[in-house]
């Protein structure tokens, strides 16, 4: 069935490091891929989408490529700061009614 | 203006009660969803309405019961709370049938049960 695997957290970072969350999904059809993030005590925000293969998303400096041939669609921040802290949320949908989500990655950013 | 709203924000209750959620979006979208989220963050996906059809009705007991008056609404009405239903009820909705199917969440309810 339709599936989506993100690293498991939490991710610790200092402020303007690097941010990589690895996100692999497996799908029977031609999934749209999105990252949701949900900030302490809120509901879940879409931060990025990609419908088709090579798509680039990106949103307040975040960023992520749909890549078919490795199933994957890694989220990456160049310089993460102290409010990027929450969790994020790789998720697909293959199907009108349905999004598969992953079960989340911590991020805690230090100052 | 909020575009997916619920209320309550917070629900405190004994086991054995029953209780409802309301949720209501202001977007026009026709789809709208219930997930639970549980306190590992994990989010379970509990039932989708379309036009106020239900269209995914996933393994949920007989207790939780969907309602949706018109396209706007869609509550959930949960009968004889036990412990385990204590978690964060998000409801979600989104344009329709058409790709690219991204869905916008409301603030959330967390349920308490004792």
């Amino acid at each position: 069935g339709d599936s989506v695997t993100q690293m498991e957290g939490p991710v610790t970072l200092s402020e303007e490091a690097f941010l990589t969350i690895n996100c692999t999904y497996t799908a029977t059809g031609y999934p749209s891929l999105f990252w949701y993030v949900q900030y302490p005590g809120e509901g879940l925000q879409l931060l990025l989408k990609a419908t088709k293969a090579d798509d680039k998303g990106s949103n307040k400096g975040f960023e992520a490529t749909y890549r078919k041939e490795t199933t994957s669609f890694h989220l990456e921040k160049g310089s993460v700061q102290v409010s990027d802290s929450a969790v994020y949320f790789c998720a697909l949908s293959v199907r009108d009614d349905k999004i598969i989500f992953g079960k989340g990655t911590r991020l805690h950013i230090l100052p | 203006d909020t575009a997916v709203s619920q209320t309550p924000k917070y629900l405190v209750t004994q086991m054995g009660n029953d209780k409802s959620i309301k949720c209501e979006q202001n977007l026009g979208h026709d789809t709208m969803y219930w997930y639970k989220q549980d306190s590992k963050k994990f989010l379970k996906i509990m039932f989708s309405y379309n036009n106020k059809e239900l269209i995914i009705n996933e393994t949920v007991p007989n207790r939780f019961s969907p309602k949706s008056p018109d396209k706007a609404h869609l509550n959930l009405h949960i009968n004889s709370l036990e412990l385990g239903d204590s978690a964060v009820y998000f409801c979600a909705s989104s344009l329709g049938l058409e790709r690219p199917y991204e869905q916008y969440f409301g603030p959330g309810t967390r349920l308490t049960v004792t």
